[in-house]
């Protein structure tokens, strides 16, 4: 089957500590997203990629870093210069196009920094 | 320039139709909607391209006015299965980024 996989659901760490987390996309996309969730909120963009070895900002993309050495691949690290890093992360992947096309999303990874 | 979503949530019986909103200040070339269960991924819903045309899926239809500016979600005949969180995601222009500016979402909750 055909889909993205994040890991993992939960994570738990320390503050000051740098966390990197994971996402997977069989679909071959070549476009990947991190979005963040918090309550009672929408969906924020960190980081974009349109293309391996290329990423964009989003409008939050402060106390963040991305790679993307593979098309498979988009992992997300959460630095200790991000100040309120305690989220739910949503990684997506598109079909690279003209205009956005539909976007499907992982399950997520709720994080969360004591 | 994020868009604006109403009514922030609603409550329906079984049967009952709804109406979302999703406004923006800012011309738009397409709006996308999604659906989130509580602890989920969110989920394809639609997208329409500026034109003013109405899609549909299944009971849940929607349209594009973009002289307004404006796209509307229109749940008909709802189901216990319609509850969830919609967001309606904005693009301003037929570029390559794919990248959406979503609304702060509209929680609907549909009880029997």
């Amino acid at each position: 089957d055909g889909g993205i996989t994040q890991s993992p659901k939960y994570l738990f760490r320390k503050e000051g500590q740098n966390v990197t987390l994971s996402c997977e996309q069989n679909l071959n996309h070549d476009a990947m997203y991190w979005y963040r969730q918090d309550p009672g909120q929408g969906l924020r963009l960190i980081y974009y990629s349109q293309i391996v070895n290329d990423f964009q900002k989003g409008d939050i993309a402060e106390g963040y870093s991305v790679s993307r050495e593979k098309k498979e691949s988009f992992p997300l690290t959460v630095t200790s210069a991000q100040k309120n890093p305690t989220a739910f992360y949503l990684c997506a992947s598109s079909i690279k196009g003209i205009g956005a096309g539909e976007q499907y999303f992982g399950p997520g990874t709720r994080l969360t920094v004591t | 320039q994020q868009p604006v979503q109403s009514p922030q949530a609603v409550i329906l019986r079984e049967g009952e139709d709804a109406v979302i909103n999703c406004s923006s200040s800012k011309a738009l070339y397409s709006v996308h909607w999604y659906r989130q269960k509580h602890g989920e991924a969110p989920v394809f819903l639609m997208i329409l391209l500026k034109g003013g045309e109405q899609k549909g899926h299944e009971k849940i239809s929607a349209s594009f006015n973009e002289k307004k500016q404006q796209s509307s979600l229109y749940l008909t005949a709802s189901q216990l299965s319609y509850s969830g969180t919609y967001f309606c995601g904005t693009e301003r222009s037929a570029s390559n980024t794919g990248k959406l500016i979503f609304g702060q979402g509209t929680t609907l909750q549909v009880k029997p």
